[in-house]
């Protein structure tokens, strides 16, 4: 299947400052991209969906300037956590539409590894 | 508001046990139901089932959709070890791409 890679793996940092995580699509344009938040024990929460060359569409509840998403290219996206607090630390997920379909069928989604952000 | 529920959240079988992982949704426009396998990273991609009475089928793990009764099984049978995961039940509308995740089976198999 289709590969999506996300940067960096883990990242810890302090209160107050910023944080990017990208969003890769290695052998496919991905034209929308997803980004999930996933709290221990918890399912998967769609924060927002990321379109190449337009606004990211966020879900009730997530605040879009504390969450930046700039989705510039067809194969990357970021996802910018600012001043981060320690309740956003958290498992951040970014998953790839690829729109030639797969098993998965049409629109299937592949997701990256994932992100683990520790803010102390 | 989308909905979908998993049942059990949790299980612990042994080895060689079989068992079954159920979905409910409620959602507006259907188009399909996925499941997804996590380990300790992201999920990965086990059945898409836009169909009703059609088992998918993949070594060990099958799955089949009611959509009369808007719900899901998973079954697993022969359980190892290595099956031990979070499994996630999520459903897609007609609409997009948007998947609405349930919260998820952790399933554990002991030797």
């Amino acid at each position: 299947g289709a590969v999506v890679s996300q940067h960096p793996s883990r990242v810890i940092c302090k209160s107050g400052t910023s944080v990017k995580i990208e969003c890769r699509s290695l052998d496919f344009q991905a034209t929308t991209m997803f980004w999930y938040r996933q709290f221990p024990k918890q399912s998967l929460m769609l924060m927002a969906t990321s379109n190449e060359g337009s606004k990211a569409t966020y879900e009730q509840g997530v605040e879009k300037d504390k969450f930046l998403i700039n989705h510039a290219s067809l194969t990357l996206s970021t996802l910018t956590v600012t001043s981060a607090h320690p309740e956003d630390s958290s498992f951040y997920i970014c998953s790839a539409r690829d729109p030639r379909g797969s098993s998965g069928g049409a629109d299937t989604q592949y997701f990256g590894p994932g992100t683990r952000l520790t803010v102390l | 508001e989308d909905k979908v529920v998993q049942s059990p959240l949790s299980l612990v079988v042994h080895e060689g046990d079989t068992v079954t992982l159920n979905c409910s949704y409620e959602v507006t426009n259907f188009r399909s139901l996925l499941w997804y396998k996590q380990e300790k990273k992201a999920p990965t991609f086990l059945f898409m089932l836009t169909s009703s009475g059609i088992e998918k089928k993949s070594g060990r793990l099958s799955s089949i959709l009611d959509k009369k009764e808007l719900f899901s099984i998973l079954n697993i049978t022969a359980t190892q070890t290595g099956d031990s995961a979070v499994y996630l039940c999520a459903v897609k509308e007609t609409s997009g791409s948007r998947l609405t995740f349930g919260e998820g089976t952790q399933l554990t198999v002991n030797p």
